[in-house]
């Protein structure tokens, strides 16, 4: 079946930072890609999505790039503010499907 | 932004009994899900509703489930009976359209806990 892999649990900056949070998936055919942020005591917000080889997905100062080739979809942001302070969560959806399949989210934090 | 609501945040009840989990989705939404986390784990789908039928579910979605939306009201997931296992976070979510370009709109959660 369909997985998605975040390879970290928890990532800890200093303000202005630079972030990368890893994502990788399985999945067959020409799945879409989606970031979620969740902050505390609140559900999941959709991010932004990527439907197809080399197109970037971009939201507050986020980006992402689908590479079919490595089967993955990093987040990055260029200077990281405590507001970013959240969990965030790759996820999928595969071809014909509706279902959101997710990684086990990633636990950002600002150092202070 | 567009707000899905659930009804209770907290549920405590004995294993055995029934429960409902109530979702206010987003109003001119068409497309519903239910979506189960375990403390620690990743969230995962249980079953996707539309236009008064299960479009798709998992595994996860055992016989002791269902989900309705009578008359436009909540959408709701019901356990009968519950497990210890069924002890989780339960996600509710709401989209406009179909496909999987569809942006999924999740409410805060249920927490359950089945002693």
């Amino acid at each position: 079946g369909d997985s998605v892999t975040q390879t970290e649990g928890q990532v800890a900056l200093s303000e202005e930072d630079f972030l990368t949070i890893h994502c990788n998936y399985s999945a067959s055919g020409y799945p879409a890609l989606f970031w979620y942020v969740q902050y505390p005591g609140e559900g999941p917000q959709f991010l932004f999505r990527a439907s197809r080889d080399k197109e970037k997905g971009s939201s507050r100062g986020f980006e992402a790039t689908y590479n079919k080739e490595a089967t993955s979809f990093h987040l990055q942001k260029a200077s990281v503010q405590e507001s970013d302070s959240a969990v965030y969560y790759c996820a999928l959806t595969g071809t014909g499907s509706n279902r959101l399949t997710f990684g086990k989210g990633t636990k950002f934090s600002l150092i202070p | 932004g567009p707000k899905v609501l659930q009804i209770p945040s907290h549920q405590i009840i004995d294993m055995g009994q029934m429960v409902t989990l109530n979702c206010d989705p987003v109003s001119n939404h068409l497309y519903f899900y239910w979506y189960k986390q375990i403390l620690g784990q990743q969230m995962e789908f249980l079953v996707n509703f539309y236009n008064g039928k299960v479009m798709e579910k998992s595994k996860l979605f055992k016989d002791q489930f269902s989900v309705e939306r009578p008359d436009g009201s909540y959408f709701t997931l019901k356990i009968q009976p519950t497990a210890l296992e069924d002890s989780a976070v339960y996600f509710c979510a709401s989209s406009l359209g179909v496909g999987n370009y569809a942006e999924q709109f999740f409410g805060p959660g249920t927490r359950l806990t089945v002693l």
